[in-house]
C-alpha cells in the first residue's frame, strides 16, 4: 500500500538534473510532494490532481500518469537548496500515505 | 504567525515511563497527524484526527495514546507498552475533509530519547 519511490538516492552537482519517480499499486487521485531536510520537519512542495490541475509554489515541477499509477517530480538545474530527502505521498481514504523516499545530495 | 508548536524539542525518558508530546496548532484546521519517523526511514503513521473528540488509528499505534478535547490541540502520549519508542515525532495538520486535497503542514518535531 505504501508508495514506492525511484531511485532511493541520486547524488547531483549543481545545475544538474533529476528525476524522482512515486508509484502506487492503487489508483492514485491525486499525489503530494513534500522535501525534509536533515533534522527538520517536512516541507510542503506540491499537490498534483487527477485530471491534470497542479499545486503548488516552487520552481520544481512535476507529472501525473493515471494510468500507469505514477508521479514523477522533476528537479532542474539544481541548487544547493535542493538537497534533502523527497516524500511523495498519495491519499487514502481520508489520510496521506507516505513513500518509502529519495534522499537527493547536491554538492558544488 | 499561523503555525504548529511542538514541545519539547528534545525529550530524554527512562525505560518503562510514559511521556506526552505535545502539538498545538492556530491554522483552524480540523485534521491532525502523529507521525513517527525513525533515521533513514518515512514517515509512519500513529494515529489522526479528523474532529475534535474523534480519532482513528494508523499504521503504527500500539504503544501510544492519543486526545483530541480542543480542536487545536492533538497531545500524543507515549507508553511504557511502546517497547522501542526511541524516534523523532512529527505532529502534522491540514483543512480536513474525506478526500482532502489539501496540503499538510507539519510542527518542527520532537525527538525522543528512551535512556
Amino acid at each position: 500500500q505504501q508508495p514506492v519511490q525511484s531511485p532511493q538516492a541520486v547524488i547531483l552537482r549543481e545545475g544538474e538534473d533529476a528525476v524522482i519517480n512515486c508509484s502506487s499499486s492503487k489508483a492514485l487521485y491525486s499525489v503530494h510532494w513534500y522535501r525534509q531536510k536533515h533534522g527538520e520537519a517536512p516541507v510542503f512542495l506540491m499537490i498534483l490532481l487527477k485530471g491534470g490541475e497542479q499545486k503548488g509554489h516552487e520552481k520544481i515541477s512535476a507529472s501525473f500518469n493515471e494510468k500507469k499509477q505514477q508521479s514523477s517530480l522533476y528537479l532542474t538545474a539544481s541548487q544547493l537548496s535542493y538537497s534533502g530527502t523527497y516524500f511523495c505521498g498519495t491519499l487514502g481514504t481520508d489520510k496521506l500515505i507516505f513513500g518509502t523516499g529519495t534522499r537527493l545530495q547536491v554538492f558544488p | 504567525d499561523g503555525g504548529i508548536t511542538q514541545s519539547p524539542k528534545y525529550l530524554f525518558r527512562k525505560e518503562g515511563q510514559n511521556v506526552t508530546l505535545s502539538c498545538e496548532q492556530n491554522l483552524n484546521h480540523d485534521a491532525m497527524y502523529w507521525y513517527r519517523q525513525d533515521p533513514g526511514q518515512g514517515l509512519r503513521l500513529i494515529y489522526y484526527s479528523q474532529i475534535v473528540n474523534d480519532f482513528q488509528k494508523g499504521d503504527i499505534a500500539e504503544g501510544y495514546s492519543v486526545s483530541r478535547e480542543k480542536k487545536e490541540s492533538f497531545p500524543l502520549t507515549v507508553t511504557s507498552a511502546q517497547k522501542n519508542p526511541t524516534a523523532f515525532y512529527l505532529c502534522a495538520s491540514n483543512l480536513g475533509g474525506y478526500g482532502s486535497y489539501n496540503e499538510q503542514f507539519f510542527g518542527p518535531g520532537t525527538r525522543l530519547t528512551v535512556l
